[in-house]
């Protein structure tokens, strides 16, 4: 399995641009999420999609940003506009949900390092 | 929401030496999880406890289940350069990994 595909690796925009960020899941898993990693905040979940539906976007900052999951095999986070304080790496994972040994475990991409100028 | 807190922040070892570190919580979990992230990279699971008291080993990494629910310490035994990277922890109550809190990480270098 090749594991959960994220790209762009690194984005480099300016602030008003929009920026699209994509994530492939590994497939068979049914929950996707994307999180933010900063030095000051740590990672932070944004949102949760489970079986292709958003369940939980408590954590999407403000209404820049919007997540969609047209399909079980990929996933965007979009950011429109961009501001600098939105610079961070954002890392989208998978997991099965279940009642069995080793569900519900998080396996992360490589994340993609957003820097808005 | 629940908070974990993890120490060391950071630790500086030479290369051969043991290391220890630890994650407690105010509120009990049913599952605690230890990663490790490479630099540019994502977290990668490294140990997985399920029961309380439980003491898992992968290599020369330990990791325990503190029998209160509210902590889990994870132990490298003589450390090689490959170490080095950030370790969090991370407590889960429910049966979704939506119900993840994450530790603020301990970075670990390994001196040769």
């Amino acid at each position: 399995d090749a594991g959960v595909i994220q790209s762009p690796r690194h984005e480099v925009t300016e602030m008003g641009q929009e920026v699209t960020l994509r994530c492939k899941p590994i497939s068979g898993h049914n929950s996707l999420f994307w999180y933010r990693q900063t030095m000051m905040r740590g990672l932070e979940l944004l949102i949760y999609f489970n079986n292709n539906v958003p369940i939980d976007d408590s954590g999407m900052p403000e209404d820049r940003f919007s997540a969609k999951m047209p399909n079980a095999s990929f996933s965007t986070l979009k950011i429109q506009p961009s501001e600098p304080r939105d610079s961070a790496v954002y890392f989208c994972a998978s997991s099965l949900t279940g009642r069995f040994s080793g569900a519900n475990v998080l396996t992360f991409g490589a994340g993609s390092r957003l820097t808005v100028l | 929401g629940q908070q974990l807190n993890q120490s060391p922040q950071s630790m500086f070892i030479q290369e051969g030496e043991d290391v220890s570190m630890n994650c407690t919580s105010s509120s009990i979990f049913n599952t605690w999880l230890w990663y490790k992230q490479d630099p540019g990279e994502g977290p990668v699971l490294l140990i997985a406890l399920y029961k309380a008291g439980e003491l898992t080993s992968n290599g020369r990494l330990t990791a325990q289940f503190g029998i209160t629910r509210k902590d889990s310490f994870l132990n490298i035994s003589a450390s090689i350069p490959s170490d080095v990277g950030i370790y969090f922890c991370a407590g889960q109550l429910g049966g979704s990994a939506r119900q993840l809190t994450f530790g603020s990480g301990t970075q670990l270098t390994v001196l040769p």
